[in-house]
C-alpha cells in the first residue's frame, strides 16, 4: 500500500520559477527520499534526508522534513523545462533505529515546466 | 559504476505464459531491490535480496512469483501463468548498505494480451 501522499498531483509552471512538492507518511521513518522519474525510465535519486535532519540543499534542491507532522516538502527553485518530470518522495521504515531498506513511495507529483 | 541494467526492456506475452525478468545491479551493492509501478502509481515493493538471501517477500508476490539473486550477483524474476493484472513495469534497485540511496534501472515493462 502506499504510505505517502503527495501534494499537489500535478504542477504546471513557467521556466525560471520556484516548484514546491509536499509529501505526508504515517510511520516511523528512518529516511525519507526524494526521486525524479523521467517517462518510461526508471527513478532517479535526488535527496535523503534522516530523521534527524531538517533541511537538506543539493543545487536547486532544497527539501525540509518535519517528523512532528510526519511531513516533507521538495523545492526546486529556478525552474527548467528539463525538471519535467514526476517527482516522488518515498519512506524508509524505522525499525528500532535500522532501516530495512525497502522504500514506500508516494503517488507522486507530476511537474510540467513550459519555456 | 556502470548502473542497474535491466533485461528485456519490453515483454508482452500471451496470458498463461511464464515470463522471467533479469537485473543486474551494481557491482559493490549488497542489497538489491523488486518495485512493481503500475501507470499514475508510484513503485510498490515486491522483494529484497541481502547478498543472496531474500530477507522479505510483500504480500503483492503471490506464489506465482519467484524471485532469486545466485551468488548475490544478478537477480531473477519470474512470473509463471500471467495475469491480465501482472502488466506493470518492473523495475530493480540497488544500494550499498540498507540506508543508503537506492540505484533503479530503467525497469521491464510487462504487456499481457
Amino acid at each position: 500500500s502506499q504510505q505517502g501522499e503527495e501534494d499537489p498531483q500535478a504542477l504546471s509552471i513557467q521556466e525560471g520559477e520556484n516548484a514546491t512538492m509536499n509529501c505526508s507518511y504515517k510511520t516511523s521513518i528512518n529516511n525519507l527520499q526524494w526521486y525524479r522519474q523521467n517517462s518510461g525510465r526508471g527513478l532517479v535519486h535526488l535527496i535523503l534526508i534522516r530523521s534527524n535532519e531538517r533541511e537538506k540543499h543539493s543545487g536547486r534542491l532544497r527539501v525540509t522534513l518535519d517528523t512532528s507532522k510526519k511531513s516533507s516538502s521538495l523545492l526546486i527553485t529556478a525552474s527548467r523545462a528539463a525538471d519535467t518530470a514526476s517527482y516522488f518522495c518515498a519512506t524508509a521504515f524505522n525499525a528500532g533505529g535500522t532501516s530495512y531498506g525497502k522504500l514506500t513511495f508516494g503517488q507522486g507529483t507530476i511537474l510540467t515546466v513550459h519555456p | 559504476d556502470t548502473g542497474v541494467s535491466q533485461d528485456p526492456r519490453h515483454k508482452i506475452t500471451k496470458r498463461g505464459q511464464n515470463v522471467t525478468f533479469r537485473c543486474d545491479p551494481i557491482s559493490e551493492h549488497n542489497r538489491l531491490y523488486w518495485y512493481r509501478q503500475t501507470l499514475g502509481q508510484g513503485p510498490e515493493f515486491l522483494t529484497y535480496f541481502q547478498n543472496e538471501a531474500q530477507l522479505e517477500k510483500s504480500r503483492l508476490l503471490s506464489d506465482r512469483f519467484s524471485a532469486e539473486r545466485p551468488k548475490g550477483s544478478f537477480s531473477t524474476l519470474e512470473i509463471q501463468r500471467t495475469e491480465q493484472g501482472d502488466s506493470a513495469m518492473y523495475l530493480c534497485a540497488s544500494s550499498l548498505i540498507s540506508d543508503q540511496p537506492q540505484h533503479f534501472g530503467d525497469g521491464t515493462r510487462l504487456s499481457i494480451l
